[in-house]
């Protein structure tokens, strides 16, 4: 099985631009979820979507928004991009059976965003 | 709320055992998690362990549980060069309703 896809793997945007990531969750699999990995905060979950509906939301500003299509892949978007918003942007991928079940997250190799 | 502890940094001569320790906040975490991360790559599933477990052992790794103290660590046995990365402890948060709250990382550091 191909693992989770996630495109672009690198990206350069200025201040106040918005932007879009994409993830391919492994076939089969209908929950995808975002987390935000940078050095001074470490990992932190944005959010998860399951059937096209986000299903559980992490502590960050409305500027983060994200999307899943019937085929499960998912997208999300950053509007009015801050100096702050530099990091590595993780997706992860699971069968989305619920808490206390084998439901093990798959990550994607990430999306590198640098804001100028 | 919900918080995950891990040493920055370990050092460890190549063929000993690595240690890494974790402690967690989350008592409702029913899963605890170990992924490994390279240097430019996304997080790598290791191992997990369910939380009525004490101990799992696959292959080189070795997980422990001491679920009354809420700690966690992750044995490297025999440890290599290619074990050089960043391992990172991970709580299903909020019962796995809030996602999966991560230490921030334990570097593995290996000396010839």
């Amino acid at each position: 099985k191909a693992g989770v896809t996630q495109t672009p793997r690198y990206l350069i945007k200025t201040r106040g631009q918005q932007v879009t990531l994409s993830c391919s969750p492994i076939s089969g699999h209908r929950s995808v979820s975002w987390y935000q990995q940078t050095p001074g905060q470490g990992l932190q979950f944005l959010f998860e979507y399951f059937s096209e509906t986000q299903r559980n939301k992490g502590n960050f500003p409305g500027r983060f928004s994200g999307r899943q299509f019937s085929n499960s892949r998912s997208e999300m978007n950053v509007s009015t991009l801050e100096l702050g918003d530099s990091a590595l942007y993780l997706c992860a991928s699971s069968g989305g059976t619920g808490p206390g079940s084998t439901d093990t997250q798959y990550f994607g190799p990430g999306t590198r965003l640098t804001v100028l | 709320g919900e918080d995950v502890e891990q040493s920055l940094f370990l050092s460890v001569r190549e063929g000993d055992s690595s240690v890494i320790n974790c402690t967690y906040t989350d008592s409702s975490s029913t899963y605890l998690y170990w992924y490994k991360q390279e240097p430019g790559a996304g997080l790598q599933l290791l191992t997990y362990i369910f939380s009525n477990m004490d101990m799992k052992q696959d292959q080189r790794l070795t997980v422990l549980l001491n679920k009354k103290d809420k700690h966690l660590s992750l044995r490297i046995a025999d440890t290599q060069t290619g074990d050089s990365a960043i391992y990172f402890c991970a709580e299903e948060s909020g019962g796995g309703a809030d996602g999966l709250t991560f230490g921030k990382g334990t570097h593995l550091i290996i000396q010839p």
